[in-house]
This record gives structure tokens, C-alpha cells and sequence, in this order.
């Protein structure tokens, strides 16, 4: 079965830019997505097609993906960003989710 | 605005059949761009994609959970339903309700959600 893997932990200081990272087989073959949970609340998708953002999800939230590798960047961290964070695709009829990054805004 | 809600026991025992709905309002669930999903949760956990359904009833199952789970719609009432048999305590979970965007081949993303329902196994 597909797995989607992600480093379980992002620290970043305010201000900077956070990158978290989603690996899977040729996962720049498919469409990655990316949600936002903070504790007690629903996910939030805030990245699809790669790199497209919902509506209200702020532009300092991007997305990229090719070979083996889709991305979540954040410019200008803030405290309100940090959060799990999950990335996940379609593949063979399935949704894949990846395990998760706890971002920490330090 | 689309909104889903979750509606369900909160407490299963052991070797019963966990039983979900999921009620949609504020639109439509009989549109060929979307799927709707169920997704869950263990306490502490990440997601896991339990399975989705078409209004037209095409059902898609994660395979661990693949002899388990039934997934049904009911347009007429406008909601979709989760069906889990024999659980135990690993299922023990926080169950979302979710609807799927469609998009392509590939592009497939949860874009709007339900609150979650948390449900536990225990005697």
C-alpha cells in the first residue's frame, strides 16, 4: 500500500519560513494536499492541487511537489501557525493520509 | 454555507457494530464533484481514512478496515452513514465526517468538515 511519510516534528522561530516536508513514491505524479489541526478542532485543509489555497487560508501558506517530495511552506511564522499538520494524496482508489508534523513556533 | 455534522452512540462495547451518520446541510450531497468521507482519529493520533462513498452509492475502503466497514447514502435524507462491526478498544477514535473535492485524477481533498463525535469501546 502507498505510504506518505513526514518528519513528526518542525521547530521554527517567529518570523522565519517552515518547511515541512510529505516523501512518497513518485508522490509529483499525483495531487498533494495539506491540513492545518490545532488541538480540539477539526482539520483544515489549507494546501490541494499541490498548490492551490482555499479560500481565507493566508498567502504566506504555499505548496509544492515534484518527485518524491511535496512541501508545505510558511513564510513569516507566526504563534498562530503552530499546529499538526498532515499532508495526503490519492492513490489506487485510496486516500493516504501522511502521520503528521507537529509544527512548534519557538 | 455546507455544513456536516456527525450523530452517533458515544460508547460501543466490545463486538458490537459502531454506527455513524452523517447529516449535510446548507446544500446538496448529490453532486458528481464531490465524495463524502469518514475519517478518524485515536486520542493522540494522526488521521485515518476510514472510507468514502459517491451520491450514487461507489463505495472506496481502506484496506485494513476494508471487511469491517460498510459505508451507505441516503439522498433522500440527505446524509451518509458508517458502519464498523466487531470493534474493539483500537477503535476507540474521534470519527469525522468529511466531504471529498474531486478534482482530476488525482486531486482529491477533504475540504469542508464535520466537528468529530468522539466514540469509545469499552464495556
Amino acid at each position: 500500500s502507498y505510504e506518505l511519510t513526514q518528519p513528526p516534528s518542525v521547530s521554527v522561530s517567529p518570523g522565519q519560513t517552515a518547511s515541512i516536508t510529505c516523501s512518497g513514491d513518485k508522490l509529483g505524479d499525483k495531487y498533494a494536499c495539506w491540513y492545518q489541526q490545532k488541538p480540539g478542532q477539526s482539520p483544515v485543509l489549507v494546501i490541494y492541487e499541490d498548490n492551490r489555497r482555499p479560500s481565507g487560508i493566508p498567502e504566506r501558506l504555499s505548496g509544492s511537489n515534484s518527485g518524491n517530495t511535496a512541501t508545505l511552506t510558511i513564510s513569516g511564522t507566526q504563534a498562530m501557525d503552530e499546529a499538526d499538520y498532515y499532508c495526503q494524496a490519492w492513490d489506487s482508489s485510496t486516500v493516504v493520509f501522511g502521520g503528521g508534523t507537529k509544527l512548534t513556533v519557538l | 454555507q455546507l455544513q456536516l455534522q456527525e450523530s452517533g452512540p458515544g460508547l460501543v462495547k466490545p463486538s458490537d457494530t459502531l454506527s455513524l451518520t452523517c447529516s449535510v446541510s446548507g446544500g446538496s450531497i448529490s453532486s458528481s464533484s464531490y465524495y463524502w468521507g469518514w475519517i478518524r482519529q485515536p486520542p493522540g493520533k494522526g488521521l485515518e481514512w476510514i472510507g468514502s462513498i459517491s451520491y450514487s452509492g461507489s463505495t472506496y475502503y481502506t484496506p485494513s478496515l476494508k471487511s469491517r466497514v460498510t459505508i451507505s447514502v441516503d439522498t433522500s435524507k440527505n446524509q451518509f452513514s458508517l458502519k464498523l462491526s466487531s470493534v474493539t478498544a483500537a477503535d476507540t477514535a474521534v470519527y469525522y465526517c468529511a466531504r471529498l473535492l474531486r478534482s482530476g485524477n488525482t486531486g482529491y481533498a477533504f475540504d469542508i468538515w464535520g466537528q468529530g463525535t468522539m466514540v469509545t469501546v469499552s464495556s
